[in-house]
C-alpha cells in the first residue's frame, strides 16, 4: 500500500504523559500536514511542512506540541504532558498539489 | 474573517432520492473550493475540486458540484444516492495566496433510508 501510514492508530494515556504519532506520507509528496479533528467538527489546521521545513504552526498549538519532519520524509507529531482536552484525532495528509490532500486513517488519542 | 461554512449539520435521504449538500465561504477571493468524504473508520478522501473555468465540476462516486460566485457558495449534489454515500462531508478551501492552507467546514452528516 502506498498510501499515508499513521502509527499507532490508538493511544490511551494518562494525563501528564508524553505522546508521540508518526506519519509516513506518499514518497513523493513534498508537503505534508497534521490536523486535529474533535467529534462533531471538521479537521482543524495544525502545522505545514514543505520538504524538511516547517513553513506553519496555528495558534491552536501551545508549546506542549512539536512536529518534525527530518530530511523531509516521515514526520512526528510529539505531545508533552498532555491533558484531557488534546484527546482527538490527529490526522496526517501529504501532497504534491494545491489542496489534493491525501489523508492517512488518523492516530486516536484517549487521555484519561 | 476568512470562514467556510456548511449549514446543515445532519442530512437524512432515501436510497435513491438525491441529495444536495450546502457550503459557504467567505473569503476576499474567490479561493480553491473542495469536497471532501470521511466515512466511518476511513480517512478523508477528496470527491472533487474547483479551480477556474466550468462553474460545474464533476467528481468520483457520482458527485457533482456547482460554483456560484454570486452567493458564495460551491454546492454538492448526487441525483440518486445509495446507501454506501452514508458518510460525512466536508467543504474545504485554500486561499489562492495563501495555497497551502486547506480550511474545512464543520461537516455534514449524511444518513441513507432504505
Amino acid at each position: 500500500d502506498t498510501g499515508v501510514s499513521q502509527d499507532p492508530r490508538h493511544k490511551i494515556t494518562k494525563r501528564g504523559q508524553n505522546v508521540t504519532f508518526r506519519c509516513d506520507p506518499i514518497s513523493e509528496h513534498n508537503r505534508l500536514y497534521w490536523y486535529r479533528q474533535t467529534l462533531g467538527q471538521g479537521p482543524e489546521f495544525l502545522t505545514y511542512f514543505q520538504n524538511e521545513a516547517q513553513l506553519e504552526k496555528s495558534r491552536l498549538l501551545s508549546d506542549r506540541f512539536s512536529a518534525e519532519r527530518p530530511k523531509g520524509s516521515f514526520s512526528t507529531l510529539e505531545i508533552q504532558r498532555t491533558e484531557q482536552g488534546d484527546s482527538a484525532m490527529y490526522l496526517c495528509a501529504s501532497t504534491k498539489g494545491v489542496g489534493e490532500l491525501f489523508f492517512g486513517e488518523g492516530s486516536r488519542l484517549t487521555v484519561l | 474573517a476568512q470562514s467556510v461554512t456548511q449549514p446543515d449539520i445532519h442530512i437524512t435521504v432515501s436510497e435513491g432520492a438525491s441529495l444536495e449538500l450546502r457550503c459557504n465561504y467567505s473569503y476576499g477571493a474567490t479561493p480553491y473550493l473542495f469536497w471532501y468524504v470521511q466515512s466511518p473508520g476511513q480517512g478523508l478522501q477528496l470527491l472533487l475540486k474547483y479551480f477556474s473555468g466550468d462553474t460545474l465540476v464533476q467528481g468520483i462516486k457520482g458527485f457533482e458540484a456547482e460554483f456560484k460566485r454570486s452567493q458564495s457558495s460551491f454546492n454538492l449534489r448526487k441525483p440518486s444516492v445509495h446507501w454506501s454515500d452514508a458518510a460525512e462531508y466536508f467543504c474545504a478551501v485554500v486561499s489562492r495566496s495563501n495555497d497551502y492552507k486547506l480550511s474545512f467546514g464543520a461537516g455534514t452528516t449524511v444518513t441513507v433510508r432504505a
